[in-house]
């Protein structure tokens, strides 16, 4: 089984400053994880992924998220936040590597909201 | 850059009707997948489809969900006879053949029962 938890329901960061959306998952496989972003009225768009090569992952639009197997944490960071980025952001997971399973399981989501 | 299409953008059908969802999936992905979002909840995994084949369902996906792909652009959901409940927003995605390839989404269909 497999599951995820964003620990933030709302993040609320100034323009310029840095964010961090912090998700933690549990697996009973070698995951796989990714990082979606879903801004208003759209799809889920693909921000980065990790599927077992380096451990630091730069995704689009300045993102980048670390995975620490010891913490079980894949934690989203931006050295500085810009208004366009405002947005629900999902933590995803999947065990497909291991398993040939296609499923992913989101987290609950993170609203990311930046002040001018 | 390719990506997935959703139609309608939003669906209004009286309860107990059938109703169809369709997706033109990216046109070299071989993976195609519904997960839905009821108002407030996560995003749930319902189906994926396979070389002609369902290869993976949810307990969600019970007999009154159906997925099709009719033609060599298509893919559809049809809920064969709607509850209250089904209501949600529904997202199609597609995906290459590695087990390491990311799922790429549509815009969603949101569904409204009435």
């Amino acid at each position: 089984a497999q599951s995820v938890t964003q620990l933030d329901s709302h993040v609320s960061v100034s323009e310029g400053t840095p964010v961090l959306l912090r998700c933690n998952y549990s697996s009973s496989y070698s995951p796989s994880l990714f990082w979606y972003v879903q801004h208003p009225n759209k799809g889920l768009q693909l921000l980065l992924k990790y599927t077992s090569a380096a451990t630091l992952v730069k995704g689009i639009n300045g993102f980048e998220a670390e995975f620490k197997k010891s913490e079980t944490s894949f934690h989203l960071t931006k050295p500085s936040a810009h208004m366009s980025d405002a947005a629900e952001y999902f933590c995803v997971v999947s065990d497909g590597r291991d398993t040939g399973r296609r499923a992913l399981t989101f987290g609950s989501g993170t609203r990311l909201q930046v002040q001018p | 850059e390719p990506e997935v299409t959703q139609t309608p953008s939003h669906q209004v059908t009286q309860m107990g009707q059938e109703v169809i969802l369709r997706c033109v999936p990216i046109s070299n992905h071989l993976y195609f997948y519904w997960y839905r979002q009821i108002l407030g909840q996560k995003v749930e995994f319902l189906v994926s489809f396979y070389n002609n084949e369902i290869s993976e369902k949810s307990e969600i996906f019970d007999d009154q969900f159906s997925v099709e792909r009719p033609d060599g652009s298509n893919f559809t959901l049809k809920i064969r006879s709607t509850k209250l409940e089904d209501s949600a927003m529904y997202f199609c995605a597609s995906s290459d053949v590695g087990s390491n390839q990311p799922q790429h989404f549509g815009d969603g269909t949101r569904l409204s029962i009435l």
